[in-house]
C-alpha cells in the first residue's frame, strides 16, 4: 500500500495563531489529496480537496480563507489553519489515492493524523 | 455527499464470535465500497474493497455487498480482541473521487 505522512502528529496553540499541517506521499506522486477532520466520536468529513498546481475544492460550509491549502508539488500538501479558535481543535487527516505503476488506484490510503488543540 | 449509514453500535460481541456489520447508501451510482477500521486515537486503515454483488472473503473478514438494495457488509469471523475499533463504511460515487462515509460502529470484543 500507498505510505502518507503527516506532520506534526500533534500541536498545541494559542488562540489567534496560525498552524500548518504537512501531508506528504512518500512512495509515490499524489495529484489528488483530501483533507477530513473529525471531531470525538464522530465519523470522518471531508474538509477540501487538494489538486496539485491549482486552487482547492473546499466542501459546502468549510472557510476556504480559514482553511488554507497549498498543493505545492506532486508529493506535498499542506493545510494551515488560520487565526485558530478552540471550536478547530480537531484530529485532521489527510489522505492520497494509491498508485500501481502509472495508473491511480481505487483506494485511499490515510495519514496518521494531526491532533490540533487550540487553547 | 452521498449519505451513507450504519447500525449505530456500539456491538459487543465474545471472543471467537461472528461480528456483523451493516451499512446502506443513497446513492444508486455509487460503484466503489469500502470498509476502514479505526483504532481511538488514530487514522482509519483499510481492511476491504468491493465492488461487484456478492461476497468477498480476506481471512477473518467477508465483505458482501447487494447494490439492488443498496447494502454493503463487513463480517468478522473468530472476533478477537484486538479487533476491537470502529469500523467506517465508505463509499465512492461514479462520478468523482471523493468518499463518503458512514458514523461508524463501534466494536467490542470481549475476551
Amino acid at each position: 500500500g500507498a505510505v502518507v505522512s503527516q506532520h506534526p502528529s500533534w500541536v498545541i496553540c494559542k488562540s489567534g495563531t496560525s498552524v500548518k499541517i504537512e501531508c506528504r506521499s512518500l512512495d509515490f506522486q499524489a495529484t489528488t489529496m483530501f483533507w477530513y477532520r473529525q471531531f470525538p466520536k464522530q465519523s470522518l468529513m471531508l474538509m477540501a480537496t487538494s489538486n496539485e498546481g491549482s486552487k482547492a475544492t473546499y466542501e459546502q460550509g468549510v472557510e476556504k480563507d480559514k482553511f488554507l491549502i497549498n498543493h505545492a508539488s506532486l508529493t506535498l500538501s499542506t493545510l494551515t489553519v488560520t487565526s485558530a479558535h478552540p471550536e478547530d481543535s480537531s484530529f485532521y487527516i489527510c489522505s492520497a489515492y494509491g498508485v500501481s505503476g502509472r495508473i491511480v488506484t481505487d483506494t485511499q490510503y490515510f495519514g496518521p493524523g494531526t491532533r490540533l488543540t487550540v487553547l | 455527499q452521498k449519505e451513507v449509514e450504519q447500525n449505530s453500535g456500539p456491538l459487543s460481541v465474545p471472543e471467537g464470535a461472528i461480528a456483523s456489520l451493516n451499512c446502506t447508501y443513497s446513492d444508486r451510482g455509487s460503484q466503489s465500497f469500502f470498509w476502514y477500521r479505526q483504532y481511538s486515537g488514530k487514522s482509519p486503515e483499510l481492511i476491504m474493497s468491493i465492488y461487484s454483488n456478492g461476497d468477498k472473503e480476506d481471512g477473518r473478514f467477508t465483505a458482501q455487498l447487494n447494490k439492488a438494495s443498496q447494502y454493503v457488509s463487513l463480517l468478522i469471523r473468530d472476533s478477537q480482541p484486538s479487533d476491537s475499533a470502529t469500523y467506517l463504511c465508505a463509499v465512492r460515487g461514479s462520478n468523482d473521487y471523493k468518499l463518503s462515509f458512514g458514523a461508524g460502529t463501534t466494536v467490542t470484543v470481549r475476551a
